[in-house]
């Protein structure tokens, strides 16, 4: 067990529609990090937060937006869902804000499973 | 600059036989390599990481070999075992900078028993 607390862990939707997917960082950990997983393409980093603001930026659709809360807990916004959206969406959490050899480690969830009908 | 190649994507070795997946990148300022294994229905979980200002990493039956010239880098596995089987990623990263960690595509090794 990881510690990073992901909901929920799966999700059936219709096209057009929004959801919202929670994670709930390690205790401590200041960065949130929610990352994708399609069955073709690895895993995609879409964006990250350090304590409550925005860090990175990765292949993020505009569709897209997050967020991270005072109490470090991260949403991830997914809007007019699409059949491609459907995937694994993954949160992970460190420590730190940048991360070097010693202090790069990402604690992952378990993953949202989202399916777009 | 950004990507990292993995292959093979499939992998199926017998048990007590050694496992080998490969790594490309292109990025020169990337200077943090690990791998990440991922059982079935988890998350990826970092299995072993390396520096790039060491040839190789050791960590029981793990090993990372790490050639910096040709920027690549390879995950061994010996004595694999029907328990290993998971997906694999290895993942790139510039040390001290805001960037996330770039994953390869992974692999999906099986063990046969």
């Amino acid at each position: 067990d990881s510690g990073v607390t992901q909901t929920p862990k799966h999700l059936i939707t219709a096209t057009g529609q929004r959801v919202t997917l929670r994670c709930s960082p390690r205790s401590g950990d200041l960065s949130v990090y929610w990352y994708q997983q399609s069955l073709d393409q690895g895993l995609q980093f879409l964006i990250q937060y350090y304590n409550g603001e925005e860090r990175a930026k990765g292949n993020i659709l505009e569709r897209f937006s997050a967020q991270q809360f005072p109490d470090l807990h991260s949403e991830l916004n997914l809007s007019s869902l699409e059949l491609g959206d459907s995937a694994l969406y993954f949160c992970a959490s460190s420590p730190y804000e940048t991360g070097s050899y010693n202090t790069g480690e990402l604690f992952f969830g378990e993953g949202s499973r989202l399916t777009v009908l | 600059q950004q990507q990292v190649k993995q292959s093979p994507q499939s992998l199926i070795v017998q048990k007590g036989g050694i496992s080998i997946i490969n790594c490309a990148y292109e990025n020169t300022a990337f200077d943090y390599f690990p791998w990440y294994q991922q059982f079935p229905g988890k998350g990826p979980a970092l299995l072993i990481a390396i520096r790039p200002d060491v040839s190789e990493k050791k960590e029981g039956r793990f090993t990372i070999s790490f050639n910096k010239s040709a920027k690549q880098f390879s995950l061994h596995i010996m004595d694999s075992q029907p328990g290993d089987s998971a997906t694999y990623f290895c993942a790139a990263r510039v040390s001290g900078s805001a960037r996330q960690l770039t994953f390869g595509s992974g692999t999906q090794l099986t063990v046969l028993p």
